[in-house]
């Protein structure tokens, strides 16, 4: 059974750093792309970053390029976010998600970790 | 950047009624067009994928049709569980977009 558990949201200040963790298990994780995808409190689905299989290629949605960091750990296992500058509009839950391409559906999601930007 | 419209925003049904849910792409995606449901509280779950085809396990009510940019999920028969939001992405292109959503409301 596929399960992703992403950890690591809380409260943080603007220009405050962040780092999300996605533990995954049930599939081998190094064939599949994975993303995070992040939903502002009663808003829409909002496409935040992707990165490939092997880790080679990253991709980020222009609102956070330049201050998120998409990364994974083939060996654990685990996806990471690094969140950095962030801004009262980063306040949301941010999902983990499993794809099998960059640019395929995502066939599986975490339950998602809040992030509240606040001062 | 492409850009995903849904309509219409709410959508008011009465169970056992068909509902038909609409998506339009800013330009064409082809067939690479999903659907998603979500409930409250809960992620997102997959419904349709390549524009008409059921994900694993989703019911036979759910159907899904177009291409290039117009794009439509039947819901042929409302059942109480499927009150929700859905949602339609594009994944033919890098950014990926998700529309803003129809909730499928109780009438």
């Amino acid at each position: 059974e596929v399960q992703l558990l992403e950890s690591g949201g809380g409260l943080v200040q603007p220009g405050g750093s962040l780092r999300l963790s996605c533990g995954a298990s049930g599939f081998s994780f190094s064939t599949y792309a994975m993303a995070w995808v992040r939903q502002a409190p009663g808003k829409g689905l909002e496409w935040v970053s992707g990165i490939t299989g092997g880790g080679g290629d990253t991709y980020y949605a222009d609102s956070v390029k330049g201050r998120f960091i998409i990364s994974r750990d083939n060996s654990k296992n685990t996806l990471a976010l690094q969140m950095n500058s962030l801004r009262a509009e980063d306040t949301a839950i941010y999902f983990c998600a499993k794809t099998t391409t960059i640019v395929t559906p995502i066939d599986y999601w975490g339950q998602g970790t809040l992030v509240t930007v606040s001062s | 950047e492409i850009v995903m419209t849904q309509s219409p925003a709410t959508l008011s049904v009465s169970p056992g009624e068909r509902a038909t849910l609409s998506c339009r792409a800013s330009q064409s995606v082809a067939y690479n067009l999903a659907w998603y449901q979500q409930k409250p509280g809960q992620a997102p779950r997959l419904l349709i994928f390549g524009a008409s085809t059921r994900a694993t396990g989703i019911p036979g009510r759910f159907s899904g049709s177009g291409s290039g940019t117009e794009f439509t999920l039947t819901i042929s028969s409302l059942q109480s569980e499927d009150f929700a939001v859905y949602y339609c992405q594009q994944y033919n292109n890098w950014p990926l977009a998700f529309g803003g959503g129809t909730k499928v409301e109780i009438k």
